[in-house]
């Protein structure tokens, strides 16, 4: 069926190091593909999101990558920072023509910072 | 400006009762939606609405309804609670079109005992 999973449950990375992120999809038909954060006992926040038709997306330390050859996405952080400790979840959009946005997430991975 | 807005925070439900999960924005969002999210695990879709008077299932329906008379509301339905929706639930909502950056409310940790 279709889904959009992560590689890694947990990334453990010292403060400073860059962190990358990791998730397969199974499906190509999505329209957008995103990242959104969530710290603990809140709701999930977004982060940055990709085009299908775009490689490479960059905002403030961080870079989004999208590989449709081999169904791969990724999120990069540069200088990693105790702030960034949460959980990462990659997602999809599921658009038809624009008339229907429909988010499925992926199960999340760890990002945890050491000092 | 409030965002999206969830209530009741905590809820302990007895097998069989029912409630409402309510929630509301105020963003003049068409899409809203809703998860689930077990521990330890990812969002799973519940129900969605493209705009008022329009919903469609997600992942995750059964054993759940939603109505969507207004812009501003979207509440979801538990009409007979059962253990395995046991769960952390999440409204969200976005401008839809394109526009993928949902927003989210704090949640409801529903216990069904």
């Amino acid at each position: 069926g279709e889904s959009v999973g992560l590689h890694l449950p947990t990334l453990s990375v010292q403060e400073g190091d860059n962190s990358i992120i990791n998730c397969a999809y199974s499906n190509s038909a999505s329209d957008y593909f995103i990242w959104y954060k969530q710290e603990s006992g809140k709701g999930p926040q977004f982060i940055i999101d990709i085009r299908s038709n775009m490689d490479k997306r960059q905002g403030q330390r961080v870079t989004v990558l999208l590989n449709k050859t081999v169904k791969h996405l990724s999120l990069q952080i540069a200088a990693t920072q105790p702030g960034d400790s949460a959980v990462y979840f990659c997602a999809e959009n599921r658009g038809y023509g624009g008339a229907t946005n429909k988010l499925i997430f992926g199960t999340g991975t760890l990002l945890a910072v050491q000092p | 400006n409030a965002g999206v807005t969830q209530t009741p925070k905590f809820r302990i439900l007895k097998i069989g009762q029912s409630m409402t999960l309510q929630c509301t924005q105020d963003m003049n969002h068409n899409y809203m939606y809703w998860y689930r999210q077990d521990p330890g695990m990812g969002l799973k879709l519940i129900y969605y609405s493209v705009g008022a008077g329009i919903t469609d299932k997600g992942e995750v329906p059964n054993g759940y309804n939603v109505s969507r008379s207004t812009t501003e509301d979207f509440p979801l339905r538990l009409e007979l609670a059962a253990p395995s929706q046991t769960s952390v639930y999440f409204c969200a909502s976005s401008k839809g079109q394109g526009n993928t950056e949902a927003f989210f409310g704090q949640g409801t940790r529903l216990t069904v005992v």
